[in-house]
This record gives structure tokens, sequence and C-alpha cells, in this order.
């Protein structure tokens, strides 16, 4: 059981190329997260899935897109990167109706833009 | 606003004291608050939560005190240890109009424990 995983752990983007964040995670979770991490702004959410096909707009989903074509997989993309997007970014999943407060993360991606 | 406020930013405490690390909301619609502990390199991880009707909740050395009327809640750690030295976000759990849910997040405590 491997809980959440991410792909990849680190990466160095030049300005204006895109990428795409993997998350996966093996719990059946139907919950599914993306966050980014600076430093003194603690974990602000970007976007969210409530299940297989759907997803939603979080606190700053600006310059982001995100796809959940499976339920044990969400994706991060970012079309054209920017320095402002340099940040650690957190996929967590959560079990709900249950477990509402209670959000698995994964080990989180090094972004750099430059 | 789905807002948490949380203070200190960062906390120094000698080993074997108390470590208490406070946060404050507005919005009555939130339904759980939950403490998570984060170590470097690691993702967050639930510590401990506690619902709105309750006014004290205790896990180890771990304690939520939470202050319904004031919109107040607060993690003290007992008998603080080297080990405990991490960043402590505090947040709580809300339900949109669509069933969905989520967490806000406090922007974090860097707390070191001194030996």
């Amino acid at each position: 059981n491997a809980g959440v995983t991410q792909t990849p752990k680190f990466r160095v983007l030049k300005t204006g190329q895109s990428m795409t964040l993997l998350c996966a995670q093996d719990m059946n979770h139907e919950y599914m997260y993306w966050y980014r991490q600076d430093p003194g702004m603690g974990l602000r959410l970007i976007h969210y899935s409530v299940g297989e096909g759907t997803t939603a707009k979080g606190e700053v989903p600006d310059g982001y897109n995100v796809s959940r074509l499976k339920k044990q997989n969400f994706l991060l993309g970012l079309e054209s990167a920017a320095p402002s997007q340099t940040s650690v970014y957190f996929c967590a999943s959560s079990y709900s109706p249950g477990q509402l407060y209670e959000q698995y993360f994964g080990p989180g991606t090094r972004l750099t833009v430059t | 606003q789905q807002q948490v406020k949380q203070s200190p930013q960062s906390l120094i405490v000698q080993k074997g004291g108390i470590s208490i690390i406070n946060c404050a909301y507005e919005n009555t619609a939130f339904d759980y608050f939950p403490w998570y502990q984060q170590f470097p390199g690691k993702g967050p991880a639930l510590l401990i939560a506690i619902r709105p009707d309750v006014s004290e909740k205790k896990e180890g050395r771990f304690t939520i005190s939470f202050n319904k009327s004031a919109k107040q809640f607060s993690l003290h750690i007992m008998d603080s240890q080297p080990g405990d030295s991490a960043t402590y976000f505090c947040a709580a759990s809300w339900r949109s109009g669509g069933g969905a849910d989520g967490l806000t997040f406090g922007k974090g405590t860097h707390l070191i424990i001194q030996p």
C-alpha cells in the first residue's frame, strides 16, 4: 500500500514550457486535491476533484489545469510556466463522506521555473 | 470568507516545555478543525482533530483546546521533545454547496525544540 505518490520529485522548467505533474493513490479515495506550498503562505488549494471525471477550482487556480480520468489518478498541468509558479506542489486524497478532515498527502514535487 | 489565521509564525521551546500554537477563524460553517504536522521534505500528516461541539481533545502529549464562542482553537504540546520539531498547520474543513469538501489551512508555525 503506497498511499499517495507523486511524479516527478523535482523539476526545473524554463518560462513558457509546459509540464504535467502526476498524482496516484491506491486507497480508493473519492476526493483528490492539488495544493501549492510557498514560504510563509501555508498550503493553498489549486484544484480539487470529488470523483472520477469531475474537477473544481480552488483558491489559486489560474495558470493550472487538471484532469481526473481515472479514480486513482489526478493530473496537474502547467501550460505555460511562469516564475511565480515556482513552488512545492502537494497532492492529497481523502475518503468522503466519512473523513472529511483527514487528507493523505504525497511527498511533494519541487518545481523551479527560471 | 474561508480563512484561518495562525500564530506565531515561529516558536522556540526548551525540551520538556509546553508548546502552544493558536488559530482563529471567522466562518461558522467550518465543521472540523484538524492539525497537521510536516517534517522537512515530507508531506503534511494529520496529527489530531476536533469537532466544534467539543472543548478539548487529548491524544498523548498533544491537546487541542477549542473555544467556539471566541472562534479560536489551539494546539498544546506537553513535554515537548526535539523530535516534535516540525511545521504545524491548523486547518478547518468546509463543504461547498455542490457537495464537495476541503480544508483551509493556516500559514503554519515552524516549531523548534531545543535540547
